[in-house]
Formats: C-alpha cells, structure tokens, sequence
C-alpha cells in the first residue's frame, strides 16, 4: 500500500506563467484534499472532492486557481498566471470510505513552488 | 468558528527531559481533534487524534495527549525527548462537515543534546 504522492516535488517559475501540480491519493480513498501551506504558517485548507466532485472550496482558491479530479482517481490543481504570493508548499491529503467526521487524513511529500 | 492556537512557536527542551506542545480550540460542537508532525521538506505525519471515548489518547513515538472539554485544550506531551524528535508539531480541528482540518500555527521543537 503506498502512500499518497505528488508530482512534482519543486516547481520554480516566472510570474505569469501557468503550473499544474498531480497528486495521487491512496487506492481506494474516496475523499481528497488539496491544503496550502507558507512558511512558518499551518496548512490552510484549499478544496476537497468526494469521489469526482468537487464540494467545496475556500474562499482562499481564486479564479486562477482550479482542481479537477477525473474518474475519482488522481487530481491536478492548476494555477494560472502565477504570482508571487503563490509561492508556497501545497499538501495533498487523502481519506478512506468517505465517512469525513474524525477520519485520518494521510498527507503527501507536497509541491515546493517559487514564483519569481 | 472552529479554530485553533498554539501557545508558543518555539520550544527548545533538552534530550531526556518532558515534552510539553499547548494546543487550544474553540468549537461550537464536540471536536475531533488531532496532533500532526512535520519533519523538514515532507509532509504530515499523523501522531494521534482524538475523536470519542477516552480523553487520553496515545500516539506513535511515545507521545500522548489528553482532551480536556473544560480548557478546550488538546496539550501533546513526551516524557522523555530524543533528538529525533526536533520537528514542526500542528494541532488540528475537524469540522463537522466535509472533514477539512483546521490548523493551527505550528510549534517547532527543537532538542538540546
């Protein structure tokens, strides 16, 4: 059983440009989660999905900002026209069988980006 | 609203001796509430959680926290700290709807041979 992973690692870029970040939760796990998190801050929640469904998102993600998850599986979060204020570590987390309340979330390695 | 705060960004104890992280929240409902570490360049870890039954709850790597409803705190001690300790600690809230967690600021400790 491997655990939640996310690609890729680092990501440095110049202002402006468009980044997609891929995570792939844990087989089975119907809840993912998307996080951000700045230095010397706690992580900050972003979006969630059940399954394919997208249902709810901070009001932290702004229209540059958008995550899909295709057929319930992996899940890409694209940010566009990047800024510098992006840069930050972005966490993906996973969680079985959907039941939300006091489920274990199991955390990726997460995104490092650098917005020059 | 649900938040969280933890009293002190820094903590410096040396090896051997108690481990104490200060974790509070405030929920208008009975939280579920968890202890993650962090250790450099990953992600989280998780340590332990509470969410019903008994309000001491034990954790990997010796660690240990106890649910106290009429502080509203959710404190992570160690009775003995090892250098590989020396990590990034968060406390975290459950909501009640969608599971999403609520962090607080983080604690870093750091040990003293």
């Amino acid at each position: 059983d491997t655990g939640v992973s996310q690609d890729p690692r680092h990501k440095i870029t110049k202002r402006g440009q468009n980044v997609t970040f891929r995570c792939d939760p844990i087989s089975e796990h119907n809840r993912l989660y998307w996080y951000r998190q700045t230095l010397g801050q706690g992580p900050e929640f972003l979006t969630y999905f059940q399954n394919e469904a997208q249902l709810e998102k901070s009001r932290l993600l702004s229209d540059r900002f958008s995550a899909e998850r295709p057929k319930g599986s992996f899940s890409t979060l694209e940010i566009q026209r990047t800024e510098q204020g992006d840069s930050a570590m972005y966490l993906c987390a996973s969680s079985p069988r959907g039941a939300a309340i006091g489920e274990t979330q199991y955390f990726g390695p997460g995104t490092r980006l650098l917005v020059l | 609203a649900q938040s969280v705060t933890q009293l002190g960004s820094h903590v410096s104890v040396s090896e051997g001796a108690l481990v104490l992280l200060r974790c509070n929240y405030s929920s208008s409902v009975p939280p579920y509430l968890f202890w993650y570490v962090q250790y450099p360049n990953q992600g989280l870890q998780l340590l332990l959680k509470y969410t019903t039954g008994a309000t001491l709850v034990k954790g990997i790597n010796g660690f240990e926290a106890e649910f106290k409803k009429s502080e509203t705190s959710f404190h992570l001690t160690k009775p003995s700290a090892h250098m590989s300790d020396a990590a990034e600690y968060f406390c975290a809230v459950s909501l009640n709807q969608g599971g999403k967690l609520i962090f607080g600021q983080g604690t870093e400790l750091s040990v003293k041979p």
